[in-house]
């Protein structure tokens, strides 16, 4: 069964920090795709990774794929209260189904 | 555009009773997800339909059926609801055929079974 780790469960920090988030496997996926929910509403796909080692960038949000596409990371710059929310990632297997973690639940104190 | 419309927004359901969730989507896209939402569980794909006339199991399908009625509309059906299926329920959908695709989804449907 393919789990997906995601660490910490819950992260609290000041405006201004920086800050990563991790997803881990023991698993390969063929992609890995970030979301962001907030209260009350469905996730958003933030940023989709595919290839082993890809970093990407999404203003002040970086995302990494690791080498053996088992695990990637995202990071915040300079954290804003706009940040605040459930952060998911979602690992697609080779044989094209998607599991989720179970998420990263961040607060950005003003 | 409304993107992915769910309704009803909550329910509350008696143990045994049934119901539909109804979801639809305005982006022309060939496939339908169904997914439920628990408290330290994550997001959980019950069904999905990669295309009108097909649907298959996802990780959790068991006390579910679904029909995709047309390119638009994809329903989630309890027959005869347990405590247990207490959950938020997302519905989604992405333009291609692979979970791969981006999904885009609705705003859930908030179902509590006594």
């Amino acid at each position: 069964t393919q789990l997906l780790e995601q660490s910490p469960q819950f992260l609290s920090i000041q405006e201004g920090e920086n800050l990563t988030v991790y997803c881990n496997s023991s698993s390969v996926f063929s992609s890995l795709q970030w979301y962001r929910q907030e209260p009350g509403e469905g996730p958003v796909l933030l940023v989709t990774v595919v290839t082993g080692g890809e970093v990407k960038k999404l203003k002040r949000l970086t995302f990494q794929f690791g080498d053996a596409r088992k695990d990637s990371s995202l990071h915040i710059t300079a954290a804003q209260p706009g940040d605040t929310g459930l952060y998911l990632c979602a690992g697609v297997g080779r044989d094209d189904k998607i599991i989720f973690g179970k998420g990263t639940r961040l607060h950005i104190l003003p | 555009n409304a993107g992915v419309t769910q309704t009803p927004k909550f329910q509350v359901l008696k143990t045994g009773q049934s119901m539909t969730l109804q979801c639809a989507q305005d982006m022309n896209h060939n496939s339908m997800y169904w997914y439920r939402q628990d408290p330290g569980m994550g997001l959980r794909l019950i069904y999905y339909s990669a295309s009108e006339g097909t649907t298959d199991k996802g990780e959790v399908p068991n006390g579910y059926n679904v029909s995709r009625l047309n390119k638009r509309e994809f329903s989630l059906r309890l027959e005869s609801a347990a405590p247990s299926q207490t959950s938020v329920y997302f519905c989604a959908s992405s333009e291609g055929t692979g979970v791969s695709e981006t999904q885009y989804f609705g705003p859930g449907t908030r179902l509590l079974v006594l």
